[in-house]
């Protein structure tokens, strides 16, 4: 079975432009999670789905952060227009409960000149 | 006080040793508790669910103290492959994770 896929695995752009990256969950997983990791650190929440509802979007810096996820599958996190401090590894995963595991794609890493 | 405190390490320790990571958290009502492993510039993976009674994986030993608010993660018979960080990790309606200890094993 397909694990959580991301893409691009790579990205570089200038600051000020958008970009997006794209999730997709293992299947039949309901809940999808975008985290942010930078270097030396733990990953940290920026939105929490069930299905197709964000359940948790506290942390996701909505002023330049945003995220949906159709049908309750597929995600995208974008952000518009890029800062230098978002360089950063994104990372979603999938699990099939709050108090279950996790599972986590190979990430995202974004590099704002 | 962060939810999720880790040492950082790095721990530096000879193959063969025992070694000790412990996780303190502040929210007395977190319901599930994990460690999850994480290679250099891969993903994090579930190494083990921890129990409050305490579970045993192999070389790996997980423990949880509710009463003081902490998780532990032993490793006994360090192989070199051991060396990784170590993510605590509350479970529950948000996830949280420590910043991760580092582990090296030489040989």
């Amino acid at each position: 079975e397909a694990g959580v896929v991301q893409s691009p695995r790579y990205k570089i752009i200038e600051k000020k432009q958008p970009v997006a990256f794209w999730c997709n969950p293992i299947s039949g997983h309901n809940t999808l999670y975008w985290y942010l990791q930078n270097l030396g650190q733990g990953p940290e929440l920026l939105i929490r789905y069930e299905n197709e509802e964000a359940v948790d979007d506290s942390q996701l810096p909505k002023d330049r952060f945003s995220a949906e996820r159709l049908k309750g599958v597929d995600s995208t996190l974008k952000i518009q227009p890029a800062e230098l401090g978002d360089s950063a590894v994104y990372l979603c995963a999938s699990s099939d409960g709050v108090n279950t595991e996790a599972f986590f794609g190979q990430g995202t890493r974004l590099t704002v000149v | 006080r962060k939810e999720v405190e880790q040492d950082p390490g790095p721990f530096n320790v000879p193959e063969g040793a025992t070694v000790a990571f412990n996780c303190t958290y502040s929210n007395s009502a977190s319901q599930s508790f994990f460690w999850y492993r994480q290679d250099c510039r891969k993903e994090p993976k579930l190494l083990m669910s921890v129990y409050s009674s305490g579970n045993e994986d192999g070389r790996f030993t997980a423990q949880l103290n509710r009463a003081s608010q902490y998780i532990s993660l032993l490793i006994r018979d360090s192989k070199l492959s051991d060396s990784a960080t170590y993510l605590c990790v509350l479970g529950g309606f948000k996830t949280i994770f420590g910043a991760g200890t580092r582990l090296f094993v030489k040989a």
